[in-house]
Order: C-alpha cells, then sequence, then structure tokens
C-alpha cells in the first residue's frame, strides 16, 4: 500500500495552460504540504494543511491553488503556467512538524 | 527568517571511505530531522533527534545534535554504493501542526566503487 500517492509521475505542458497534481494519503496524517524542489534539489514548503484548513501559504504566486477536499487528500492546481514552475512538486504528510514526514513519490513537472 | 544551512554541498568518496554533512541553523531547534533522497526519488524519513547532545546510530550511520540544539551531523562510516544520494537536515519552526519543516540545501554523496 502506497503511504502518499501523487498523480500524475510526470506532466509535460506549454506554458499558459492549467494543470492539477493530486495527492493522497492512507496513513491518517493530520497535516499535508505542498513543497517545490528546484533544480539544485533544494526543498522549499509551499502550503501546508491542517485537517482541510490551510496553515501556511508561503509566497507562492497565487496562480497556485491548493484544495483540501477531506484530510487524505490535497490537490494543487496551477493556472497559466510558466517556464519558471518547471520543477519536482512533492506532496508530504505527517502527525505535525515535530514528526517526520513522509512524502510521495513527485511531480515533475516541465514546462515548455 | 530562519535559516538551515548544510556543508559540503557535494562529496565524492571512494567506496569505503567515510562521509560526514554537517547542519548549522541560525537559530535554536527544538527537533532536527534527517531525509535521504535517491537519485530520481523522493526525500525519506531517516531519523529525528530532539536531546541537547543526542547521538543515534542507524548501522553505519551515525546522527549528533548539538549541545546548543544549533547544528547536527551525520556521519557515514565506509560508505556503499548504496549511501549514494542527497541528505538533508531539517529543522521545525513554529510549534505543533502550525509550523513547517525548513530544509537545508542537502549534502550530494557520490560513491565510486
Amino acid at each position: 500500500d502506497t503511504a502518499v500517492s501523487q498523480t500524475p509521475k510526470y506532466l509535460v505542458t506549454q506554458m499558459g495552460n492549467d494543470k492539477s497534481i493530486k495527492c493522497e494519503q492512507n496513513l491518517g496524517h493530520d497535516t499535508m504540504y505542498w513543497y517545490k524542489q528546484d533544480s539544485k534539489k533544494f526543498l522549499k514548503i509551499m502550503f501546508s494543511y491542517n485537517n482541510k484548513e490551510l496553515i501556511i501559504n508561503e509566497t507562492v504566486p497565487n496562480r497556485f491553488s491548493p484544495k483540501s477536499p477531506d484530510k487524505a487528500h490535497l490537490n494543487l492546481h496551477i493556472n497559466s503556467l510558466e517556464l519558471g514552475d518547471s520543477a519536482v512538486y512533492f506532496c508530504a504528510s505527517s502527525r505535525g512538524q515535530s514528526y517526520g514526514y513522509t512524502f510521495g513519490s513527485g511531480t515533475r513537472l516541465t514546462v515548455v | 527568517g530562519q535559516q538551515v544551512m548544510q556543508i559540503p554541498q557535494y562529496q565524492h568518496v571512494q567506496e569505503g571511505e567515510d562521509f560526514t554533512t554537517y547542519c548549522n541553523s541560525s537559530t535554536t531547534l527544538s527537533n532536527i530531522q534527517w531525509y535521504k533522497q535517491r537519485p530520481g526519488g523522493h526525500p525519506v524519513f531517516l531519523i529525528q533527534l530532539v536531546k541537547s547532545g543526542e547521538v543515534k546510530k542507524q548501522k553505519r550511520l551515525t546522527f549528533q545534535f548539538g549541545e546548543a540544539k544549533k547544528n547536527s551531523s551525520l556521519h557515514i562510516t565506509a560508505t556503499q554504493t548504496t549511501d549514494v544520494g542527497t541528505y538533508f537536515c531539517a529543522g521545525p519552526t513554529g510549534s505543533g501542526n502550525t509550523g513547517k519543516l525548513i530544509f537545508g540545501q542537502g549534502t550530494t554523496l557520490q560513491v565510486k566503487p
């Protein structure tokens, strides 16, 4: 059983398009996150949800909109994609930031 | 804001040599976590250290949390090709479930067989 599953694994799209990435966890964790990993492998938090409520919204362009329909799901919708959005996006879950995170396998987004 | 710095950024070693990566935080941490990301993979949680001066071992890996709880290290004894990957330290900000983990830039380890 996959603990944190993300789809799709790869996403190649043209500039200006809108795309979504889905994430689901079956660990019963209360908190879910979206992280962006750039080409230098730097992991930067984008959003955090706790029990469906938005807790953290870093300085992310408002073209990025997370949605959490329930505490097991956290999706990421991106409008008007730009070249600079190309990166690997990781979903993660945990019991809280004082506990280890479980990451999904990542979505490699390439904007052309 | 809070920063977590890691050195070195890259390390190439011959198989069998030892390896150490160092992590420094600009603020005192309640805990420090370590993750490993294999090439093409995702970060995997290795361990969490909580107490000042704590030392934990996992087979050939030794993790240490500094006395001031602002720095940490990961030491691998007699590296193997399976140790290849990027090692990240991470420290929390905030408290309870309202905070977030700040990750270091990572140390990428290459092991030559």
